[in-house]
């Protein structure tokens, strides 16, 4: 089963359009979610971790919120430069270990 | 700071063969990830290192794909035989984190940092 969902699979926006990307979970006893940013032909980089609901982020444009159930990840006038794909994955507890789960990520196109 | 370092970065092959990829972690973490990413999905974990004992090797094809960390620092991942659906990109991370055993206590995953991967083509 889908246990952590992207959306949009890819966004398209003109310079300086703010937008909020979406990473919907249905796992029991979230210990964590991660933001990463994948550059092509690069590994992810970590961008921000959250722990619980209503805890919130921000890095430069960027603002990662969190709620029970899914986690947004807001851009602000973003810049060219932003374009890459953005990853999410969740922690979580199952047979007696912790499990991270990536998201199929959201392919981010900034127009100049 | 050195990051993670993975070699080679791109290798290709006939199916059938056999194929080694190699990870040296950030000096002092004591956990090492192999991370298997299909074009357009997110990455997916193979195997876990804590030092160099095994933590979750739950989605490794044990059938073709070994793994080991030497000493508790490099890595290295095998697959024999290799088929089609293998190709992908093969990523290594590693963080300062321990790995819970249980369901509480502390938070277990420290940030991951992650080497830019090998690319492999099985044809």
């Amino acid at each position: 089963e889908d246990q952590v969902t992207q959306s949009p699979e890819a966004l398209r926006l003109q310079e300086g359009e703010s937008s909020s990307l979406n990473c919907s979970y249905t796992v029991s006893g979230l210990r964590g979610l991660f933001w990463y940013r994948q550059d092509p032909g690069k590994g992810p980089e970590f961008l921000f971790t959250l722990y619980s609901a209503g805890e919130e982020k921000e890095k430069e444009r960027l603002k990662a919120t969190l709620t029970k159930k899914e986690s947004f990840l807001h851009i602000t006038a973003p810049k060219p430069e932003d374009s890459a794909t953005y990853l999410c994955a969740v922690q979580y507890p199952t047979q007696g270990a912790q499990k991270l789960v990536f998201g199929q990520g959201t392919r981010l196109t900034i127009n100049p | 700071e050195a990051g993670v370092a993975q070699s080679p970065r791109y290798k290709i092959i006939e199916k059938r063969q056999s194929v080694a990829f190699w990870c040296n972690p950030i000096s002092g973490h004591a956990t090492l990830y192999w991370y298997q990413q299909i074009l357009g999905q997110g990455p997916k974990l193979l195997i876990q290192f804590q030092n160099n004992g095994v933590v979750d090797d739950s989605q490794l094809p044990k059938d073709r794909f070994s793994a080991e960390r030497l000493k508790g620092v490099d890595s290295t991942l095998k697959i024999q035989p290799a088929k089609l659906e293998d190709s992908a990109v093969y990523l290594c991370a590693s963080s300062l984190g321990s790995v819970l055993t249980g369901t509480s206590g502390p938070l277990s995953y420290n940030e991951q940092f992650f080497g830019p991967g090998t690319r492999l083509t099985v044809l």
